[in-house]
């Protein structure tokens, strides 16, 4: 079974700096999507980015970008020019079909 | 607004209980997905549904049962409710061409079984 594993419960971010979140999973499998959602407050779950396991490049939406780590089963997210906006829970997911998502890490921005 | 719609927003219930969530996906998707978000078991897979038919199974209880209609909307029943059914319940779709396994969720019903 899959596994994603997210080792920072929370952490915190001054406005306009850049943070990383990170994330690690396990599978057998070659060919898979990996995802990063965000649960503000409000408690919607919002799709911020998306990576194909086939695709070497990064993926890059604005000011999120990821590092993918295929061989060492890694995938992190980075925030750049953090905004207060971008408090929230943020989820780390496996998948095709269903999602597995990780245990989540809190995000602080502090102005 | 992700287009994916979920009625109620919230839902106060008793044990013992049984409660029909709704969900209608994106224009277009075919695919329905239920997730349960609890304190103690954190995001968890349910059931997935495509054009009308079970697709994938997670951890689903045998009390909980869901279903998608010709229109694609798709309903959630849960019943013989228990104190630790409590949980935020998403729905999501996906299905366009190029983005097959994006999932886009809905609001959420929050369920409450006192």
């Amino acid at each position: 079974a899959q596994t994603v594993t997210q080792s920072q419960p929370e952490m915190s971010v001054q406005e306009a700096e850049t943070v990383t979140l990170s994330c690690t999973y396990d599978t057998s499998e070659s060919d898979y999507y990996l995802f990063w959602y965000k649960q503000p407050p409000s408690r919607q779950m919002i799709l911020v980015i998306r990576q194909e396991a086939y695709k070497q490049q990064n993926a890059t939406e604005n000011r999120f970008s990821v590092n993918f780590q295929k061989a060492a089963k890694s995938f992190s997210l980075k925030i750049s020019d953090s905004q207060l906006g971008d408090a929230a829970m943020y989820f780390c997911a496996y998948g095709g079909s269903r999602l597995t998502f990780g245990e989540g890490t809190q995000l602080t921005v502090n102005p | 607004d992700s287009g994916v719609t979920q009625t109620p927003k919230h839902l106060i219930t008793a044990t013992g209980q049984r409660v029909t969530l709704r969900c209608s996906p994106r224009s277009g998707d075919l695919s329905v997905y239920w997730y349960q978000q609890s304190l103690d078991q954190g995001l968890q897979f349910l059931i997935q549904y495509y054009n009308g038919e079970e697709r994938a199974k997670g951890n689903i209880l045998e009390r909980f049962s869901a279903q998608q209609f010709p229109d694609l909307h798709s309903e959630l029943n849960l019943s013989s409710l228990e104190l630790g059914d409590s949980a935020l319940y998403f729905c999501a779709s996906s299905g366009g061409t190029l983005a097959e396994y994006e999932q886009y969720f809905g609001p959420g019903t929050r369920l409450t079984v006192t």
